[in-house]
């Protein structure tokens, strides 16, 4: 059963802080992704990446680095959290070229006071 | 921009057919995805088009029509567990599978 998971449900912190959100899959997928999920707004790509060590900006990067140094794992890091970043994160992996869909965690919900 | 366009909200009676519609800017198409969302969960893959006409898969059918930018999701024999947000998300070219995602559309199912 093919599996991608994320470190954590939920997540408080305080502004300022700095946060990581780890996102784990199983399925030797050379693309990982990240987003962000807003009422109203619907899925919005923060990062995504195409190989190890490798990195593209998505739509809505300011505020935010990754890191992939293994294959199967991809990291989100808030460098100095704000409230304008509470919301649900969702990790997703594909393979490259395929026309496979993206296989999904269960997302974090990430709560900045 | 590479907007994707879907109604926000629909309500619909258990066992009738309702059909979701999803728009799009047909510029650089390259695959179209259905996804399915309940309440505090993941998206979970429904359907794939990227040529036009009608893919069906069990109680759920997905349509393209690429030379208009639409498609729709259409579900029959509706039953409560398929209230839920429904997600039209496009593939277009430029590689990696990179996807834009609708704001979808929450469905309500009702007695």
């Amino acid at each position: 059963d093919v599996k991608v998971t994320q470190s954590s449900r939920y997540l408080v912190k305080r502004t300022g802080e700095k946060v990581f959100l780890e996102c784990v899959q199983d399925m030797d997928h050379e693309n990982m992704f990240w987003y962000r999920q807003d009422p109203g707004l619907g899925l919005r790509l923060i990062y995504f990446s195409y190989d190890v060590k490798m990195k593209e900006k998505g739509d809505i990067p300011e505020g935010y680095s990754v890191s992939r140094e293994k294959k199967e794992r991809f990291s989100l890091i808030l460098e100095s959290a704000s409230t304008n970043q509470t919301s649900m994160y969702l990790c997703a992996s594909s393979p490259r070229w395929s026309a496979d869909e993206q296989f999904f965690g269960p997302g974090t919900r990430l709560t900045v006071l | 921009g590479q907007n994707i366009d879907q109604p926000t909200e629909m309500t619909a009676t258990e066992g009738a057919i309702v059909q979701i519609n999803c728009t799009y800017q047909t510029s650089g198409f390259n695959g179209l995805f259905w996804y399915q969302q309940h309440a505090g969960e993941a998206p979970t893959f429904l359907s794939y088009n990227v040529l036009d006409g009608l893919e069906e898969k069990g109680r759920f059918s997905s349509f393209l029509s690429r030379s208009k930018g639409y498609s729709y999701l259409l579900l029959k024999e509706l039953q409560m567990k398929d209230s839920a947000s429904y997600l039209c998300a496009v593939r277009f070219s430029g590689g990696y599978n990179k996807l834009i995602f609708g704001a979808g559309t929450r469905l309500a199912v009702h007695p």
